[in-house]
């Protein structure tokens, strides 16, 4: 069965200082996407970052970038120089190929950024 | 480009009533998926539906369904409101189907409906 596990419910970052957010994932598919979206607290579900199950290199987008690490089945956020724009829920989701736009999505993480 | 709509945006209801919420997609996208976010189970897929035909589902009782127009506009129905229904419905849209490489097009998420059962 699909699963996301987010182990840190919340977090706290200085300003301009680089935080990662952990996801492991859990399925049998050899053929999936792995998603960070991002909800401030005005509920919107903004999507950051993807990364693909047979892609060879980590995903970069801006000052977001996924540490892929297949055997491990993990797939962390990095946001480099952080704003105070960034506190907000952050979300790992996954999307196996064969469950077409069925997304599973972890518990999230809660991060708020320190002036 | 407009990007996806939900309306209402709120909406009060008492137990026992039904509730219809209504989602646009983004122009030329085909996939409408419906999310349930509540406190307590986090965010849980309701349902998915692609050319007017329902892909896929969640595990909700048959009081949750939906449906999608030949336009891909969507709407997803709650009979007999209960108070655990109170959430966060989030529509999301997509092209719905593999881009290039084998990659997933990204879902786009509408602003949600925020309902609330009395």
């Amino acid at each position: 069965a699909q699963k996301i596990t987010q182990t840190q419910p919340g977090m706290f970052v200085q300003e301009k200082e680089a935080v990662t957010l952990d996801c492991t994932y859990d399925t049998s598919d050899q053929s999936y996407g792995l998603f960070w979206y991002k909800q401030p607290s005005s509920g919107e579900m903004i999507f950051l970052i993807y990364q693909g199950s047979y892609d060879e290199q980590n995903a970069t987008e801006g000052r977001y970038s996924l540490n892929f690490q297949k055997a491990r089945k993990s797939a962390n956020l990095v946001i480099s120089a952080s704003q105070l724009g960034d506190s907000a829920m952050y979300f790992c989701a996954m999307r196996e190929r064969t469950s077409y736009d069925k997304v599973i999505f972890g518990p999230g993480t809660s991060l708020s950024v320190i002036p | 480009k407009a990007g996806v709509t939900q309306t209402p945006r709120y909406l009060i209801k008492t137990r026992g009533q039904q509730v219809t919420l209504s989602c646009s997609p983004i122009s030329g996208h085909r996939s409408v998926s419906w999310y349930q976010q509540t406190p307590g189970q986090g965010l849980q897929f309701l349902f998915e539906y692609f050319s007017e035909t329902q892909r896929n589902k969640g595990n909700f009782p048959g009081r949750f369904s939906g449906r999608q127009f030949s336009n891909s506009r969507s709407e997803m129905n709650v009979s007999t409101l209960e108070l655990g229904d109170s959430a966060l419905y989030l529509c999301a849209s997509s092209a719905g189907r593999l881009g290039g490489g084998g990659a997933w097009n990204e879902q786009f998420f509408g602003p949600g409906t925020r309902l609330t059962v009395l």
